[in-house]
């Protein structure tokens, strides 16, 4: 069975600051790999995507990714955040083919103070 | 434009009322999701619907049932709810037409309240 990590539950930078939210995977086989992000009282919204080819994503507003298969990793990162930043960020994972679940984690939190 | 949208975005049921939740998509995406989201928590997978197959996670209990009655729309029925069952109700779909998963979208969640 597939399971993420995020071993940040809620993180508070100051504007400007740069932003890396972990992510861990659990899963033996190939998976692709997201980033949501919930803005308060907004849906769900895909930040980013990683599905094969280059490891390193470039999402929307500055956002990009890394997948490293070695760490089982895809963490996410901002080099400088702002106040329109804050939300609750979510990793999710599913396989490429079979079980049509994603799994998410847990979410962080990310408060970004003016 | 194109999205996802979700009726009512509130709603008040009583302990043991059934409530009906909808999701509409103008995407025309094939598969259509729908995930419980309790306080704190990630979504969950309740089921989802692969054009007209449905597919029960292992885990939904038997008090969640869903209807499709067209490519457009899908229903979350909760016949008897809990006070557990209070949670945000999310539908996502996605435009899976081969064997490969694509991404899935969201909507806005229905945030029940069981009384």
């Amino acid at each position: 069975a597939q399971s993420v990590s995020q071993h940040n539950h809620h993180v508070i930078l100051s504007e400007a600051a740069s932003l890396e939210l972990g992510c861990n995977y659990s899963y033996g086989g190939t998976v692709n790999l997201f980033w949501y992000v919930q803005y308060p009282g907004q849906h769900l919204q895909l930040l980013l995507k990683y599905f094969s080819g280059d490891p390193l994503v470039k999402g929307i507003k500055g956002f990009e990714a890394e997948f490293i298969k070695s760490k089982f990793s895809f963490n996410l990162r901002k080099p400088s955040v702002q106040w329109s930043d804050t939300a609750e960020y979510f990793c999710a994972v599913n396989a490429p083919t079979g079980r049509r679940a994603l799994t998410f984690g847990s979410g962080t939190r990310l408060q970004v103070q003016p | 434009d194109a999205m996802v949208i979700q009726n009512p975005r509130y709603q008040v049921t009583q302990f043991g009322k059934p409530v009906t939740l909808s999701c509409s998509q103008t995407l025309n995406h094939n598969v259509m999701y729908w995930y419980q989201q309790k306080s704190s928590q990630a979504p969950k997978l309740l089921f989802h619907y692969y054009d007209k197959d449905f597919n029960n996670e292992a885990d939904t209990p038997d008090n969640f049932q869903s209807r499709r009655p067209n490519t457009s729309f899908c229903f979350l029925d909760i016949r008897s709810p809990g006070l557990g069952d209070a949670a945000m109700y999310l539908c996502a779909t996605s435009n899976d037409r081969g064997l490969r998963q694509e991404t899935q979208y969201f909507g806005p969640g229905t945030r029940l309240l069981v009384l």
